[in-house]
C-alpha cells in the first residue's frame, strides 16, 4: 500500500523558517494537500492541488511538490502556527492516505 | 456554509459493531461530485483515512479494514453512517467525518467535524 513519511517533529524560531516535508513513490504524479491541526482541534485544510492555499490561509504558508517530495514551507513562523501538520494524497481509484504528521514546534 | 458533526457511542466492547451517523449541511449528497469521508486518529498517532461515500452512492474504503467497514447515506438525507464490526481496542480513536467537493478540490476534505471519541474497552 501506498506510503507518506513525514518527520516526527521540526523545531523553529520565531521569524524562522519551517520546512516539512512529506516524502513517498512518484509523488510529483499525484496532487499533495496540507493539513494544520491544533491540540484538541479537528484538522483544517491548508494547501490544496501541491501549492494552493486554502481560504483564510495567510501568505506565509507555501508548498511545492517535486520528485518524491512534498515540501510546506511556513516563512517568518509565528506562535500561532505551532501545531502538528498532516500530509495527504489521493490515488486514481479513490484510496486516499495521510502521511505520519509532523510537529511543529516554536521555540 | 458547510458544517459536519459526528454522533454515536463514546464507548464500546471488544468484538461489537460501531455505528458512527455524520450530521452535515450546506451541501446536498444529492448533487453531483459532492462526497463524505471519514477519517480517525488514536490518541497522539496520526489520521488514518477509512472510508469516502461518493454523491451516487459510490464507496471507497481503506485496502487495510474493507472488510470490516460499510457507508451508507443514513434514514434523513443529510446524513451518512460508517459501520465497523469486530471493534478491537487499537480502534480507540476519534473519528472524524469531512467534506470533499468541488467548491474547493477533489480529493481533500476543505472541511471537518468536529470529531467523536470512541473508546474500545469491556
Amino acid at each position: 500500500s501506498y506510503e507518506l513519511t513525514q518527520p516526527p517533529s521540526v523545531s523553529v524560531s520565531p521569524g524562522q523558517t519551517a520546512r516539512i516535508i512529506c516524502s513517498g513513490d512518484a509523488l510529483e504524479r499525484r496532487y499533495v494537500y496540507w493539513y494544520q491541526q491544533k491540540p484538541g482541534q479537528a484538522p483544517v485544510l491548508v494547501i490544496y492541488k501541491d501549492k494552493e492555499r486554502a481560504s483564510g490561509i495567510p501568505e506565509r504558508f507555501s508548498a511545492s511538490n517535486s520528485g518524491t517530495e512534498a515540501t510546506l514551507t511556513i516563512s517568518g513562523v509565528q506562535g500561532e502556527d505551532e501545531a502538528d501538520y498532516h500530509c495527504q494524497t489521493a490515488d486514481s481509484s479513490g484510496i486516499y492516505v495521510f502521511g505520519s504528521g509532523t510537529t511543529v514546534t516554536v521555540l | 456554509q458547510i458544517t459536519l458533526k459526528e454522533s454515536g457511542p463514546t464507548l464500546v466492547k471488544p468484538s461489537q459493531t460501531l455505528t458512527l451517523t455524520c450530521s452535515f449541511s450546506g451541501f446536498s449528497l444529492d448533487e453531483p461530485r459532492q462526497c463524505v469521508g471519514w477519517i480517525r486518529q488514536p490518541p497522539g498517532k496520526a489520521l488514518e483515512w477509512l472510508a469516502l461515500l461518493y454523491w451516487d452512492g459510490d464507496q471507497r474504503y481503506s485496502p487495510s479494514l474493507r472488510s470490516r467497514l460499510s457507508l451508507s447515506k443514513g434514514p434523513s438525507k443529510d446524513e451518512v453512517v460508517l459501520t465497523m464490526t469486530n471493534m478491537d481496542p487499537v480502534d480507540t480513536a476519534t473519528y472524524y467525518c469531512a467534506h470533499d467537493g468541488p467548491e474547493v478540490s477533489y480529493d481533500a476534505f476543505d472541511m471537518w467535524g468536529q470529531g467523536t471519541v470512541v473508546t474500545v474497552s469491556s
